[in-house]
């Protein structure tokens, strides 16, 4: 019931675009995404409900596809402060949310 | 700062010993997640308590245990302790279930020598 996430890392240089992904093998409700910095909390970006909706900031968004049981978070221009490790969760209406491993992402200058 | 607080930051202790994490969610939050995260293998949910009933639970082996009390703080025990148990602990609270942001505690990172 874990989602999948891909890549499992990724190295990019100052202002590259980056994608993660994430699946399911059950259907969904939500998807959520956190990113965790080494040593910190995870610290939450965004919700995405049944709808297919693509939400998020200028740099930051993702999307959800109920269908295809999937979201993708897409990082556009990335900073130096992207830095760290994105999960990925899923859950149901009134269910536990249940994360991913985690998809590394380091910054080159 | 998240609102949410977890003690102690930091628990070292050998192996056949029990311990007690403790968390305290935000001001008004009533479910409460608890997280171990180990090396490359992710958050892995443990248990979830909603208004101190225990709402879903997760890969948590018998020898942990854990109950939210009315005044909604929430306590994890690890009992039996073995050095596969060190990893970090993360309690994370919301406003109701469901599809809420979470908002997670700093974690107590346990160790077991």
């Amino acid at each position: 019931q874990q989602p999948v996430q891909s890549p499992q890392a990724v190295i990019l240089r100052e202002g590259e675009d980056a994608v993660i992904n994430c699946s399911s093998s059950k259907a969904l409700y939500s998807v959520h995404w956190y990113r965790q910095k080494h040593g910190e909390a995870p610290v939450f970006l965004m919700i995405l409900l049944k709808g297919g909706e693509q939400k998020g900031h200028e740099k930051i968004s993702a999307s959800f596809n109920e269908k295809k049981q999937q979201s993708s978070l897409y990082l556009t221009a990335s900073q130096l402060s992207y830095s760290g490790t994105y999960f990925c969760g899923t859950g149901n209406r009134d269910d536990k949310i249940i994360f991913g491993k985690g998809t590394r992402l380091h910054i080159l200058p | 700062d998240s609102g949410v607080t977890q003690t102690p930051k930091h628990l070292i202790t050998a192996t056949g010993q029990r311990v007690t994490l403790r968390c305290s969610p935000r001001s008004g939050d009533l479910s409460v997640y608890w997280y171990q995260q180990s090396l490359d293998q992710g958050l892995q949910f443990l248990i979830q308590y909603y208004n101190g009933e225990e709402r879903a639970k997760g890969n948590i082996l018998e020898r942990f245990s854990a109950q939210q009390f009315p005044d909604l703080h929430s306590e994890l025990n690890l009992s039996s302790l073995e050095l596969g148990d060190s990893a970090l602990y993360f309690c994370a609270s919301s406003s109701h279930i469901g599809s809420e942001k979470l908002f997670f505690g700093s974690g107590t990172q346990l160790s077991v020598l």
